[in-house]
């Protein structure tokens, strides 16, 4: 198994252009969850969701979507970028969602908005 | 909402000191999760308390949940350079409403002076 893949693993842009984020596992996981990481800020949650066509907002979802068409994708889509989106953005996915499962991450991507 | 707090944010040892990193919730928790993040890597599960009281071990990682299930702990005796990174501990509770949220911890980056 490959695990949870993302890609690009580095991205740069300028402020106002659209980019998605791709990410992808093979584990038949039904959870998967977008993350940003800045310093001292620690995971911050965007977008999840539970199981293919079901998506929610987290703690910061303003300025990006998310679509579940399938259970292998969950691809992240920032609309306008803007310099405070510069970040790494982790996916991760689980078996489930509650309290028995754990979170496996992909690699990161990233991003820098000038 | 919840909130995980995280202390220390950053620590520094020589190579064979002990290190202790705590986790302190404002609500009572379902479970809670560790995960180390290696610089550059990705987060990466270690291990998962759910019952008050419990504790339990990985070789020199100790790892804690409090009577009260609202704070926990992870203890590593004599660090070697191998446990450089960051430590995040994770807080799994459930809603009124019946959802469940998992929330991190800004995470404790360890440093370890050979």
């Amino acid at each position: 198994n490959a695990g949870v893949t993302q890609t690009p693993k580095f991205q740069v842009l300028k402020t106002g252009q659209s980019m998605t984020l791709q990410c992808a596992q093979d584990m038949n996981h039904e959870y998967m969850s977008w993350y940003r990481q800045d310093p001292g800020m620690g995971l911050r949650l965007i977008h999840y969701s539970v199981g293919a066509g079901i998506t929610d907002q987290g703690e910061v979802p303003n300025g990006y979507n998310v679509s579940r068409s399938t259970t292998e994708d969950f691809p992240l889509r920032l609309l306008s970028a803007a310099p405070s989106q510069t970040s790494v953005y982790f996916c991760a996915s689980s078996l489930g969602w509650d309290r028995s499962y754990e979170q496996y991450f992909g690699p990161g991507t990233r991003l820098t908005v000038t | 909402g919840q909130q995980v707090m995280q202390i220390p944010q950053y620590q520094h040892v020589q190579e064979g000191e002990d290190f202790t990193t705590y986790c302190n919730s404002s609500t009572t928790l379902s479970n809670i999760q560790w995960y180390k993040q290696r610089p550059g890597g990705h987060p990466v599960f270690l291990i998962q308390l759910v019952k008050s009281g419990e504790v339990k071990k990985q070789k020199r990682l100790t790892f804690q949940f409090g009577e009260a299930k609202k704070n926990s702990s992870l203890h590593i005796t004599a660090t070697q350079t191998t446990d450089v990174g960051t430590y995040f501990c994770a807080g799994g509770a459930y809603s009124g409403a019946g959802s469940y949220q998992l929330t991190f911890g800004k995470g404790t980056k360890l440093s370890v002076i050979p």
